[in-house]
């Protein structure tokens, strides 16, 4: 049974568009959520966090969102790169053992 | 500063062979975590460790699997008799301190394992 969900397992968006990124968790323990983003090839890398405490954390041009009520978060991305093309994984917790959703491909065109 | 270190970063063994991952953590860094992804899945966590101790190993499976972090030298995850569901990719993570949150944690590169 998956805890953290990743509904969508690609999204195509065009160069400066805003890119939403969206996962559900069923868990209400959860009290601690992430975002990685990985290239091909290579291992995750740390985006952006935000605690249950918060419903917003903004990092430069990457903002998550976490709506607690409906158990949802979702990463934007404003405004989208072709850089930005990767597999973003959400993940949530409430250790140090995080529970990773399946992720999602974000293409971004030029 | 190296990164996380893994290797190799491609292993293919034949049913009934032993696999064995490598992981060196970031400098300084004395935690290590082992995560297996799945075709199609996200990562699971396996085990937790530090020097010379297993901290959480409750994501292992319980048999042909095991991990040990030696006081010199590499983090290593051992699998034994490998069957065609073990092909996966291994990924290994380390961090300053195991209390913190998960963006402590610093990944590597992976071991694709592939068995034929």
């Amino acid at each position: 049974d998956q805890q953290v969900k990743q509904n969508s397992p690609s999204l195509s968006v065009q160069e400066g568009r805003i890119s939403i990124l969206n996962c559900d968790y069923t868990n209400s323990m959860f009290d601690y959520f992430l975002w990685y983003k990985k290239y091909p090839a290579e291992g995750p890398t740390f985006l952006i966090s935000i605690s249950s405490i918060k419903d917003k954390n903004e990092d430069g041009r990457f903002t998550v969102f976490l709506n607690k009520s409906a158990k949802h978060l979702s990463l934007h991305i404003v405004p989208s790169q072709p850089g930005d093309s990767a597999v973003y994984f959400c993940a949530a917790g409430g250790s140090y053992i995080p529970t990773f959703g399946r992720g999602t491909s974000l293409i971004v065109h030029p | 500063n190296a990164g996380v270190m893994q290797n190799p970063r491609h292993l293919v063994r034949r049913r009934g062979q032993e696999a064995r991952l490598r992981c060196s953590p970031m400098k300084g860094h004395s935690h290590v975590y082992w995560y297996r992804q799945l075709p199609e899945e996200g990562l699971k966590f396996m085990v937790y460790l530090q020097k010379e101790n297993i901290i959480d190993e409750s994501g292992m499976p319980k048999e042909r699997f095991s991990a040990e972090f030696p006081k010199e030298g590499p983090s290593i995850l051992r699998i034994q008799q490998v069957v065609r569901g073990d092909s996966a990719a291994y990924f290994c993570a380390s961090s300053l301190t195991g209390t913190g949150g998960w963006n402590e944690q610093f990944f590597g590169p992976g071991t694709r394992l592939t068995v034929l």
